[in-house]
């Protein structure tokens, strides 16, 4: 099992729909979660956070389900400058705070 | 927020040729900076976790002798990709991160390398 799995995609979608993205993760012990998006041929950006709690940034809500090891990110009203690969990563913890990255799911939206 | 600094953003050179990359933490100290690689529509391959003062610790499968990397102070780490060949243009990404653990990690600009 990859330690990172996430929804192969690509996505396409039309301007104002909401897409929700999925990620599993195999490292029971990983501590911290997150969601970066990275536009093509660029740097990943944080996108947010992810916690147990669950959390809304805007039209973005992320859930964690640490008992299933999944995580989500949910995109509502979404918008042509949506258009991204969305990565998955966890932290798996430990002293040396390394991330494990989702290969990724790309989202166009569509005007 | 978070702000990390990567150069050069671009490198074109000939197989051979050792190249110097840059990575700078502007706005905060990096106790830990991390090198990373993409393969075109490939995910982030964690290179090395390079921790200031010390010793870089490589991922399997890495060379250490090929890809040198320096971290002497909390605001700066180098990679350097010596004899570089053609299979190794890829895009290298730092990233860095201060020492509390679940602070995300604050990435470079990336550099695209291609080795003719």
């Amino acid at each position: 099992r990859k330690e990172v799995e996430q929804d192969p995609g690509p996505f396409n979608v039309p301007e104002g729909a909401t897409v929700a993205f999925n990620c599993t993760y195999s490292n029971s012990a990983s501590q911290s979660f997150f969601w970066y998006r990275q536009d093509c041929r660029k740097e990943p950006k944080l996108l947010m956070s992810v916690y147990s709690s669950g959390n809304e940034d805007g039209r973005f809500t992320a859930q964690l389900n640490r008992a299933s090891q999944y995580i989500s990110l949910l995109i509502r009203d979404s918008k042509l400058s949506d258009s991204a690969t969305y990565l998955c990563v966890v932290n798996s913890g430990g002293s040396n705070y390394k991330l494990t990255f989702g290969k990724g799911t790309l989202l166009t939206v569509n005007p | 927020g978070a702000v990390v600094s990567q150069h050069p953003s671009r490198v074109i050179c000939k197989s051979g040729t050792s190249v110097k990359i840059e990575c700078r933490s502007l706005d905060f100290q990096a106790t830990t900076m991390f090198w990373y690689r993409q393969f075109p529509k490939k995910s982030l391959m964690l290179m090395a976790t390079s921790n200031e003062g010390s010793k870089a610790t490589y991922e399997q499968g890495v060379e250490k002798d090929k890809f040198l990397i320096n971290h002497a102070s909390l605001t700066l780490s180098t990679l350097t990709v010596t004899s570089a060949h053609p299979e190794d243009s890829s895009f290298y990404i730092c990233s860095a991160t201060s020492t509390v653990s679940d602070q995300p990690q604050h990435f470079g600009d990336g550099t695209r390398l291609s080795i003719l």
